[in-house]
């Protein structure tokens, strides 16, 4: 079956610490998203690619990083520098403009 | 940039009763309009779309209306189900060239829908 893979599906980090999370495509869209998901707050953007080895920053992009090495994989890497990590982190992905996302299950990311 | 503004936040039905859920928009040029649907621990799930040629679409028990003049976009959902219980999100948009030929929508903030049985 075609799908929008995350993982892990939980995450704990120290301060101070890096931390990647992983989404993977199998669906041969172009287009890939990562969104941050805070309660009341709705969805953020952070970062999206709409063609391999390339990608723009979203709203939120600060103490954050991507890279798209290929069109399948669209890791998103959670620096240090982001003074709030602890949030649900939501990678999607779309097949062209007014189409719809295909959203993966989420990555909880704890900070402790 | 777009603004979207989703009501209400919270949504309380009994099992039967129809839900609504409003969204305004600001930006003229949003030419396609989706909702989602979120369980709980789940990402969001496309469940209608709508776009800027269309004022309404139907799919079973849910359907979607658009009233451009007024920049406003509804869901509506008949016969509501235990199953329908969620947040739904709407979004909005238009594709811009200018930004190397990109649609990034905008989404309102949620309403949790709660349906009793």
């Amino acid at each position: 079956d075609g799908g929008i893979t995350q993982s892990p599906k939980y995450l704990f980090r120290k301060e101070g610490q890096n931390v990647t999370l992983s989404c993977e495509q199998n669906l041969n869209h172009d287009a890939m998203y990562w969104y941050r998901q805070d309660p009341g707050q709705g969805l953020r953007l952070i970062y999206y690619s709409q063609i391999v080895n390339d990608f723009q920053k979203g709203d939120i992009a600060e103490g954050y990083s991507v890279s798209r090495e290929k069109k399948e994989s669209f890791p998103l890497t959670v620096t240090s520098a982001q003074k709030n990590p602890t949030a649900f982190y939501l990678c999607a992905s779309s097949q062209g403009p007014t189409y719809g996302y295909t959203f993966g299950s989420g990555t909880r990311l704890t900070v402790v | 940039g777009e603004n979207v503004e989703q009501h209400p936040s919270t949504l309380s039905v009994q099992e039967g009763d129809s839900a609504v859920i409003k969204c305004t928009y600001s930006d003229s040029a949003s030419n396609y309009f989706p909702w989602y649907k979120q369980e709980l621990g789940k990402g969001p799930q496309l469940i209608i779309d709508i776009r800027s040629n269309v004022g309404e679409k139907k799919d079973q028990r849910i359907a979607v209306t658009l009233n451009k003049t007024a920049k406003h976009f509804s869901l509506h959902i008949t016969e509501t189900q235990p199953e329908d219980s969620a947040v739904y999100f709407c979004a909005a948009g238009a594709w811009r060239k200018e930004s190397g030929g990109s649609y990034i929508p905008t989404f309102g903030r949620g309403t949790s829908l709660i349906v009793h049985p």
